[in-house]
């Protein structure tokens, strides 16, 4: 059966500091692979999405950018935090078929 | 631009009520429409609708869909406190969801 592990689950980093949030799927090939953010316990704003290695697809201008080194491994990262780069993070993926899977989630709190 | 505006944002009932949440969407090029709820942390599927009228059901869950004048529900009958949760609508693309803000339904004992 098909997993996602998604980490770290909490994380608290001073403004100005780097950001690596790391995604990996296991029991599928090839998936469709998303990050999106949670604001306040509200709606789910997609950030990026590939659709295989190297291929990445940003959907909001933002201090954040994506990377997928391999098949099952999606990154999500930043060279400088703000504030407003606060919030939950999610990782997903998807066989292409509509639904999506989801890890449990990145708490991500800039001081 | 695809769109998806659920209502209402939130929702307080009590234990055994029944609830009905909405969601309109705007789209080019209709897919589908996919429920899911979250409860603490990883959202769970809940359904995928894609035919007009067609009542999709799991327990005391149910979703329709209408294709002509752009919305779906989601109907929770007798509620419980397990129900309390942030109920998501989802538009399904070739390679992405779009999904509206929630409706975040708190269940009182």
């Amino acid at each position: 059966s098909q997993t996602i592990h998604q980490w770290p689950a909490t994380l608290v980093q001073p403004v100005g500091s780097p950001l690596s949030l790391e995604c990996t799927v296991e029991g599928t090939s090839n998936p469709n692979l998303y990050w999106y953010r949670q604001a306040a316990g509200r709606g789910l704003q997609l950030l990026f999405y590939s659709v295989g290695i190297g291929q990445i697809s940003s959907e909001v201008p933002q201090n954040l950018s994506a990377s997928r080194p391999q098949d099952r491994q999606f990154i999500l990262s930043s060279k400088k935090l703000l504030l407003s780069d606060s919030g939950f993070y999610l990782c997903a993926w998807s066989s292409g078929s509509g639904e999506l899977f989801f890890g449990e989630g990145s708490r991500l709190t800039v001081l | 631009e695809d769109k998806v505006v659920q209502s209402p944002l939130s929702l307080v009932v009590h234990e055994g009520d029944t609830v009905t949440l909405n969601c309109s969407y705007e789209v080019t090029n209709f897919r589908s429409l996919l429920w899911y709820k979250q409860e603490k942390k990883a959202p769970t599927f809940l359904f995928m609708l894609t035919s007009s009228g067609i009542e999709k059901k799991s327990g005391r869950l149910s979703s329709i869909l209408d294709k002509k004048e752009l919305f779906s529900i989601l109907n929770i009958t007798a509620t419980q406190t397990g129900d309390s949760a942030i109920y998501l609508c989802a538009l399904g693309g070739a390679q992405k969801l779009v999904f509206g803000q929630g409706t975040r339904l708190t269940i009182n004992p």
